[in-house]
């Protein structure tokens, strides 16, 4: 059974840009989650989605957003990149709530 | 907002040797993940506890969860090499799967 698959592994983008990160899921997971993890911060949940709404939202600026498809594949978008928003992104998936969330391997961003 | 907090942050230990790791959390939940991370790599899952007083255990390493004292333990009994890793405790919102991650504790198993 394939896992959660995050695409691209790794991003170097310059400050100003934007950029897009997908996310598809364990077939048959329904629920998606995307969690920034810095150094400095640990990890920090951004959103989650179920069956293409969102239902919950961190506590991050709205330059970070994102969205799902009708086939539960996900993608974040990062608008006007700052160095601060370097970090591994990553995307978890499960069948809904109260159940095991399994983890991509993540997309490592850089801002320079 | 629900606080995570995990201790010790940094642990060495020996091979061989026996050691808990405590995870504590601000607000009421009975759900507790614990999650591995090796350097450079994504999070693994290890253990699902959903109810007061859930006990799970896999190998060397037993998960607890004490939703009354909102305590969760991850004890390593016997240590080997392998175990080294970071790890993490998570907690779930009451609103979704919304995970508040602890600072995690980054293990070294010395030979």
């Amino acid at each position: 059974k394939a896992g959660v698959t995050q695409t691209p592994r790794y991003l170097i983008k310059t400050r100003g840009q934007q950029v897009t990160l997908s996310c598809s899921p364990i077939s048959g997971h329904r629920s998606v989650s995307w969690y920034q993890q810095t150094p400095g911060q640990g990890l920090q949940f951004l959103f989650e989605y179920f069956s293409e709404t969102q239902r919950n939202k961190g506590n991050f600026p709205g330059r970070f957003s994102g969205r799902q498809f009708s086939n539960s594949r996900s993608e974040m978008n990062v608008s006007t990149l700052e160095l601060g928003d370097s970090a591994l992104y990553l995307c978890a998936s499960s069948l809904g709530r109260v159940n095991e969330a399994f983890f991509g391997q993540g997309t490592r961003l850089t801002v320079v | 907002e629900l606080k995570v907090e995990q201790n010790p942050l940094f642990l060495s230990m020996q091979e061989g040797k026996n050691y808990t790791i405590y995870c504590n959390y601000s607000t009421t939940s009975d759900r507790l993940y614990w999650y591995r991370q090796d350097p450079g790599k994504s999070l693994e899952s290890l253990f699902v506890l959903l109810s007061n007083g859930a006990v799970k255990q896999e190998g060397r390493l037993m998960a607890s969860l004490d939703t009354k004292a909102r305590l969760s333990t991850l004890h390593i009994t016997a240590a080997v090499h392998d175990l080294s890793a970071t790890y993490f405790c998570a907690v779930d919102s009451n609103t979704g799967n919304q995970f508040y991650f602890g600072t995690g504790t980054s293990l070294t198993v010395i030979p």
